[in-house]
């Protein structure tokens, strides 16, 4: 079946580094692709989506490339600020919108 | 304009017991969704409804998990009887259908002692 592997965590970083939380999955066809974020004790929010190869999400300074090559859709950010602290999912949508969903990485900014 | 809505947010029960969870979507989204999320994993469909037709429940457990969402608005997953592996987050999700954005509520952590 359908599958979405996330790199481990916790990832921390200081305040204004640079961030990356890798994301590979394995499917047939070309599903869309989505980062979520999940706030302390919020629900989780999409942060940002890309539905075919080569397409480019991008929200709130993040930004993924949907790579067909690598069927990758790794998560970046220039400059994360300690607000930016949450867990990301990465998730690809199967038929019937049905969301496959990697592990989820943690993701800790110290000011 | 109001999210989606899940109540209880805490729900702690001894293992036997039933237990059931309510969700009412963003107004006027017709396809809502139920989640298991456990602790340290993503989030894992149990059971999609287009309008009050459940579409897919082929991962509901149905020995002992039951949904229903009678007018094609709010919905209740149930649990009876309770097992210990049923500690988790349970998520409630909308959409309209055609669009593949879902709105998640802020879950039901349910412990089973």
């Amino acid at each position: 079946g359908n599958s979405v592997t996330q790199m481990e965590g916790p990832v921390t970083l200081s305040e204004e580094a640079f961030l990356t939380i890798n994301c590979t999955y394995t499917a047939t066809g070309y599903p869309s692709l989505f980062w979520y974020v999940q706030y302390p004790g919020e629900g989780l929010q999409l942060l940002l989506k890309a539905t075919k190869a080569d397409d480019k999400g991008s929200n709130k300074g993040f930004e993924a490339t949907y790579r067909k090559e690598t069927t990758s859709f790794h998560l970046e950010k220039g400059s994360v600020q300690v607000s930016d602290s949450a867990v990301y999912f990465c998730a690809l949508q199967e038929y019937g919108n049905k969301l496959v969903f990697g592990a989820g990485t943690i993701l800790r900014v110290k000011s | 304009e109001a999210g989606v809505v899940q109540s209880p947010r805490y729900k702690i029960i001894e293992k036997k017991q039933p237990v059931a969870f309510w969700c009412n979507p963003i107004s006027g989204h017709n396809t809502l969704y139920w989640y298991l999320q456990n602790l340290g994993q993503g989030p894992e469909l149990l059971i999609r409804y287009e309008n009050e037709e459940a579409v897919d429940d082929s991962q509901l457990p149905k020995d002992r998990f039951s949904a229903e969402r009678l007018k094609g608005v709010d919905s209740t997953l149930k649990i009876q009887p309770a097992e210990l592996g049923d500690s988790a987050v349970y998520l409630c999700a909308s959409s309209l259908i055609g669009e593949n954005e879902q709105f998640f509520g802020p879950g039901t952590r349910l412990t089973v002692l």
